[in-house]
C-alpha cells in the first residue's frame, strides 16, 4: 500500500520569509495529491491540491509541485503570515474508478514570528 | 452551507469501556470516511462508506471497532472494548462522491484511561 513521508516536522520562519513541506510517496498509482492545513484544536482543511497530470498549481501565496519520476512533491508557501501558523499534512492517493483512499503524511507544524 | 458535525466532542472512559461517535455529514454528500488521528500524526483511514454500503474497511480493527450507515446520511463508530492506544481525535469527514474533496468534522477527542 501507500506510504507518504513528510519532512521536515518541524518548521519555524520569519514573517515575510518562504516556507518549503516536502513529501515523498511510494505507489506510483498515486495520482492526486491534497495538502491540508489544521489549526490547534480545529478540522483538517484542504488548501490545495494537485493531480498527476500538472507539475505545478499556484494559489495566491501557496504553490504546489510534483515531481512524479521521483516521487515527490512540495508546498511552498511565500510571505508567511502569522496566520500561517498550523500543522500542515500532505496526502497521496490513487483514483481508480473514481475511489480513492488518502493516506496521510505524519505533519509539519509551521510556526511563523511576526 | 452546514459543514459536517460529530458529537461529542469530548469523551473521557475507562479502559474496557464502550463508546459511540456520531456523524452528520454535508447534505447529499454520497461518501463518508472515519479517520483516527492519534496525537502527532496525520489521520488514518479506518473505514469509508458510499451511501450505505462500506467501501472501504481494512484498517479497521474489528474485533473492537464497528461503523454503520444504515440510512446512507448519518453514521456512527463505536469502540468496544476501548484500550489505552484508542486514545485519539476520531474525524469524520464527507465528499460529494467517491472522488471529491474530502470536508472534515470537528473531531471527537477520546481519551482513554
Amino acid at each position: 500500500g501507500e506510504n507518504v513521508e513528510q519532512h521536515p516536522s518541524t518548521l519555524s520562519v520569519q514573517e515575510g520569509d518562504s516556507a518549503v513541506i516536502k513529501c515523498t510517496y511510494s505507489d506510483s498509482a498515486s495520482n492526486y495529491f491534497p495538502w491540508y492545513k489544521q489549526e490547534l484544536g480545529k478540522r483538517p482543511q484542504l488548501i490545495i491540491d494537485i493531480r498527476s497530470n500538472v507539475g505545478e498549481k499556484k494559489d495566491q501565496r501557496i504553490a504546489v509541485t510534483l515531481n512524479k519520476t521521483a516521487k515527490h512533491f512540495s508546498l511552498h508557501i511565500t510571505e508567511t503570515q502569522p496566520e500561517d501558523s498550523a500543522v500542515y499534512f500532505c496526502a497521496a492517493t490513487p483514483v481508480n474508478t473514481g475511489f480513492q483512499k488518502l493516506v496521510f503524511g505524519t505533519g509539519t507544524r509551521l510556526l511563523v514570528s511576526p | 452551507e452546514a459543514g459536517v458535525a460529530q458529537s461529542p466532542r469530548y469523551k473521557i472512559i475507562e479502559k474496557r469501556q464502550s463508546v459511540a461517535f456520531w456523524c452528520n455529514p454535508i447534505s447529499g454528500h454520497a461518501t463518508l470516511y472515519w479517520y483516527q488521528q492519534i496525537l502527532g500524526q496525520g489521520p488514518k483511514l479506518l473505514i469509508q462508506f458510499q451511501n450505505n454500503g462500506v467501501v472501504d474497511d481494512s484498517q479497521l480493527p474489528k474485533d473492537r471497532f464497528s461503523a454503520e450507515r444504515l440510512k446512507g446520511v448519518d453514521s456512527t463508530l463505536k469502540i468496544q472494548p476501548a484500550k489505552l492506544e484508542d486514545s485519539a481525535v476520531y474525524l469524520c469527514a464527507s465528499s460529494l462522491d467517491l472522488s471529491g474533496e474530502q470536508f472534515f468534522g470537528p473531531g471527537t477527542r477520546l481519551t482513554v484511561l
